[in-house]
């Protein structure tokens, strides 16, 4: 079946806009969680979402913002975008909150010049 | 607070063992996973441990201790691929907290 697909691959935006990425979960799974890795900080928790509900959210601004529709396919978006918001966003997606094991997508690569 | 701590780094040599440690303080526990990820790629799952002991799989085998917030992950008759990023992570309540993982170069 098919994996974790993320959308874009790579992106490059400027200082001050907005970036909305896509994460279309492995079919029949519904928990859906988001992360940003930097070489520095490693993998930090963004978000989770199950069944549409945010189930949890890290420690990050209000800047950053998610949410999942009915088919369990989730967004995170990101408004007035920072030089230190360059990072690989991952998402991950297990059929329920409470499974053993996360799949991961390849990731957004994203810039900010 | 919570806080998971693992070497930066590490090299061994082919052929040889490795064992790569963490410990972890966090508030809820659900379990203790080990992701493997390689540069410029997604983690992939390794290993998975709820209760003490050692879980064996292959050439990898991860052990736990939850009284000791203490684990590691030990790889056997290294190869060359197994050069990666080992990511440590605790499953806590609606979340996962990474380390900021360990980069094991295996050597000719």
């Amino acid at each position: 079946k098919a994996g974790v697909t993320q959308t874009p691959r790579y992106l490059i935006k400027t200082r001050g806009q907005q970036v909305t990425l896509s994460c279309s979960p492995i079919s029949g799974h519904r928990s859906v969680s988001w992360y940003q890795q930097t070489p520095g900080q490693g993998l930090q928790f963004l978000f989770e979402y199950f069944s549409e509900t945010q189930r949890n959210k890290g420690n990050f601004p209000g800047r950053f913002s998610g949410r999942q529709f009915s088919n369990s396919r989730s967004e995170m978006n990101v408004s007035t975008l920072e030089l230190g918001d360059s990072a690989l966003y991952l998402c991950a997606s297990s059929f329920r909150e409470t499974d053993t094991e996360a799949f991961f997508g390849q990731g957004t690569r994203l810039t900010v010049v | 607070g919570q806080n998971i701590d693992q070497p930066t780094e590490m090299t061994a040599t082919e052929g040889a063992i490795v064992q790569i440690n963490c410990t972890y303080q966090t508030s809820g526990f659900n379990g203790l996973f080990w992701y493997q990820q390689h540069a410029g790629e997604a983690p992939t799952f390794l290993s998975y441990n709820v209760l003490d002991g050692l879980e064996e799989k292959g050439r990898f085998s991860s052990f736990l201790s939850r009284s000791k917030g203490y684990s590691y992950l030990l790889l056997k008759e290294l190869q060359m691929k197994d050069s990666a990023s080992y990511l440590c992570a605790v499953r806590a309540t609606y979340k996962y907290i990474f380390g900021t993982g360990t980069r094991l170069k295996v050597l000719a």
